[in-house]
C-alpha cells in the first residue's frame, strides 16, 4: 500500500541534544511537508520541499533542520536551539493534479526528558 | 503573505442537524487550492473536501459542502446531517498552485456532536 511511513511513534531528547525525525513516502510525490501541532491547536509549517534538494523555510523553522537527498525521504532534525520541542509532528506529501490532498503519516510525538 | 483563520475555537451541534464550520483566507496568489480536513483523536488527518481558486461552483463530498465566497475570501464548511462521528477537530488549510506548493493551516475548530 502507498503511503507515509513517520518514525519512531515516540520520541524523547534530552537537554542539548539533536534528534531526527523520519519520514518516508512510497507514493511519487514531489513535494514534501513538516509541521508541527502543539496541543489543541492547528499545524504550523516548519519546512517544506517541492523537489529533491531543494527546501524551502516555513513559518517556524528556527531550530528545526531537513535535508532532501532522495524523493521518498524527508527527515527532521530537532536541534539543541529548538527550546521547546515538546510536540506531535505531522509529515506530509503532495503530488499533481493540483486538486489532490496531502497524504499525512501517523505523526511523531515528541517530549522532553 | 498567506494567512488561514478559522474564528470559532469550538463549536456544539446537535445529531441531525447542520453545522457550518468558518474559514477565511488571505493570499495574494490568482492560483490556490483550499482543503478541509478532520483530525479525531487518533490524530490522523482525514481530508474532506477541496475547492480551487478558479473553480466556479461550489465543491460537494457527500454530507459535507463548501460555501466558497471568494469575493470575501471565505471557505465555510458545511456539514449536514450531523453524526456523533463527526465530533473532532476541523482543519481550513490553503496551499498556493506556483512557488513550492506551501500550504498552510488554520488554527481549527474542535466540533462537538450532541445526542
Amino acid at each position: 500500500d502507498g503511503g507515509i511511513t513517520q518514525s519512531p511513534k515516540y520520541l524523547f531528547r534530552k537537554e542539548g541534544q539533536n534528534v531526527t525525525l523520519s519520514c518516508e513516502q512510497n507514493l511519487n510525490h514531489d513535494a514534501m511537508y513538516w509541521y508541527r501541532q502543539d496541543p489543541g491547536q492547528g499545524l504550523r509549517l516548519i519546512y517544506y520541499s517541492q523537489i529533491v534538494n531543494d527546501f524551502q523555510k516555513g513559518d517556524i523553522a528556527e531550530g528545526y533542520s531537513v535535508s532532501r537527498e532522495k524523493k521518498e525521504s524527508f527527515p527532521l532534525t530537532v536541534t539543541s536551539a529548538q527550546k521547546n520541542p515538546t510536540a506531535f509532528y505531522l509529515c506530509a506529501s503532495s503530488g499533481p493534479p493540483r486538486n489532490q490532498p496531502q497524504h499525512f503519516g501517523d505523526g511523531t510525538r515528541l517530549s522532553i526528558l | 503573505a498567506q494567512k488561514i483563520t478559522q474564528t470559532q475555537p469550538g463549536m456544539f451541534v446537535q445529531e441531525k442537524e447542520a453545522v457550518t464550520l468558518d474559514c477565511t483566507y488571505d493570499t495574494s496568489d490568482p492560483s490556490y487550492g483550499l482543503f478541509w480536513y478532520k483530525q479525531p483523536s487518533s490524530g490522523e488527518m482525514i481530508f474532506l473536501i477541496y475547492q480551487g481558486s478558479y473553480d466556479q461552483q461550489n465543491a460537494t463530498e457527500g454530507r459535507y459542502s463548501l460555501n466558497f465566497q471568494k469575493a470575501r475570501k471565505s471557505a465555510n464548511l458545511v456539514i449536514s446531517a450531523s453524526q456523533l462521528g463527526d465530533s473532532a477537530m476541523y482543519f481550513c488549510a490553503m496551499r498556493r498552485n506556483t512557488g513550492g506548493f506551501k500550504t498552510i493551516f488554520g488554527a481549527g475548530t474542535r466540533l462537538f456532536v450532541k445526542a
